[in-house]
């Protein structure tokens, strides 16, 4: 089975900070996103990447950036965090050929 | 941005009914159709996806896939309360990279009581 770990659960920062999500897989995948999901807005995708070093914008990349330096390893950023971007962040990755995901545990951030 | 919408619910069904979950999308040229089940407090998981108009089948699930009308719905027979969950459905959306995102509704939230 394909394992996508998100180095933290829940995580608490104080507003103005730098904040890195991390996420893992260990099915070597092209793919990986990070999306954030908030009550009665659903799953908001933030960036993607399709390989090493390649990164594309999602819906909500405002406030955001990401890292793809190998493959196994995509690194969402908050450059400096605020009370907004509380939330639950979702990792996933993506096997060639197959359309569906797979998402990692999430990391819940409160921003304060 | 497409949508996806479904119903917040909660959808309550007793133990061994059917439930029907259903998923209206606004891109008619989406092709690829998902449904996942997050439990309270845990991420999504796939239960099913669907690419052909009609019915596809998966042990007690049935994805149904209705391209003209644009909609997906999810059937659960025997309904168990290990069911009761938030149903997400997600839609393919083709890039201009030649890649596809998912675009997610906002889910369904399934009661099944003993």
């Amino acid at each position: 089975d394909v394992k996508v770990t998100q180095s933290s659960r829940y995580l608490v920062k104080r507003t103005g900070e730098k904040v890195f999500l991390e996420c893992v897989q260990d099915m070597d995948h092209e793919n990986m996103f990070w999306y954030r999901q908030d009550p009665g807005l659903g799953l908001r995708l933030i960036y993607f990447s399709y390989d090493v070093k390649m990164k594309e914008k999602g819906d909500i990349p405002e406030g955001y950036s990401v890292s793809r330096e190998k493959k196994e390893r995509f690194s969402l950023i908050l450059e400096s965090a605020s009370t907004n971007q509380t939330s639950m962040y979702l990792c996933a990755s993506r096997p060639p050929q197959v359309d569906g995901y797979t998402f990692g545990s999430g990391t819940r951030l409160t921003v304060v | 941005q497409k949508e996806v919408e479904q119903n917040s619910g909660p959808l309550s069904v007793p133990e061994g009914a059917i439930a029907s979950l259903n998923c209206t999308y606004s891109d008619r040229g989406s092709q690829s159709f998902f449904w996942y089940r997050q439990y309270s407090g845990k991420s999504p998981e796939l239960i099913m996806f669907i690419y052909s108009n009609g019915d596809k089948e998966d042990g007690r699930f049935t994805a149904q896939l209705n391209k003209a009308s644009q909609y997906v719905s999810l059937l659960i027979r025997d309904s168990q309360p290990s069911d009761s969950a938030t149903y997400l459905c997600a839609v393919g959306e083709p890039m201009n990279t030649g890649f596809q995102k998912l675009v997610f509704g906002t889910g369904t939230r399934l009661l099944v009581s003993p």
